[in-house]
């Protein structure tokens, strides 16, 4: 495997279901990063991991919650979703930025969920 | 506020030249990127700029103007391919340079 992938590349669920995308960078980052993009909409950054800390939650609802074990794999867990939360989540990950260099972000193909 | 505008959907040729404009309203800018996203696919990196100026790529240039709060993604010898979604994000040093993102500009290629 080379760069990111994510599984599932669909998922469909109802409200009550508990379910976890994972996220798997091969790139030797230290950071990786949650957004969700919906339609015509601009990507919403939930969550970035740096040296598998949180540094970043940008006001998500608790029904998704996060969990990064190493610098390699990031998990999404949901939980008692809305139908308002169906949506491309996608995850990325990069070189951590903190001494000022860019942080050229690299995406997974996305996991698209439906909740019903 | 913070805020980026790109037009929502752009058509152009095959063969011909494309400019997709990028505006933003941003404080602590760190420099500006352009992502490709084709459907149902992942965003690829295709530009950084962070100084002003034109930065060629191949078929792709992208230019920015910090006084302005203006980038511009060139696309030239249009192909098929390029028929995508084009995102503007621009780094911020006080969001902990985390990326603000454009709703992207659909380009749709015509033969």
């Amino acid at each position: 495997e080379t760069g990111v992938t994510q599984t599932p590349r669909h998922l469909v669920m109802g409200m009550t279901n508990k379910k976890s995308l994972k996220c798997e960078q091969h790139l030797g980052h230290n950071a990786m990063y949650w957004y969700k993009q919906s339609a015509k909409k601009p990507l919403e950054l939930m969550f970035v991991y740096s040296l598998e800390e949180r540094v970043e939650n940008n006001s998500v609802p608790s029904r998704f919650s996060p969990e990064c074990p190493n610098s390699s794999h990031l998990f999404l867990h949901l939980h008692t979703l809305q139908p308002e939360d169906s949506a491309l989540y996608l995850c990325a990950s990069s070189q951590d930025w903190r001494d000022g260099s860019y942080n050229e972000q690299f995406f997974g193909p996305g996991t698209r969920l439906t909740v019903l | 506020g913070q805020n980026i505008d790109q037009p929502t959907e752009m058509t152009a040729t095959e063969g011909a030249i494309v400019q997709i404009n990028c505006t933003y309203q941003t404080s602590g800018f760190n420099g500006l990127f352009w992502y490709q996203q084709h459907a149902g696919e992942a965003p690829t990196f295709l530009s950084y700029n962070v100084l002003d100026g034109l930065e060629e790529k191949g078929r792709f240039s992208s230019f920015l103007s910090r006084s302005k709060g203006y980038s511009y993604l060139l696309l030239k010898e249009l192909q098929m391919k390029d028929s995508a979604s084009y995102l503007c994000a621009v780094s911020r040093t006080d969001s902990n340079y985390q990326l603000i993102w454009g709703a992207g500009t659909k380009l749709i290629i015509k033969p």
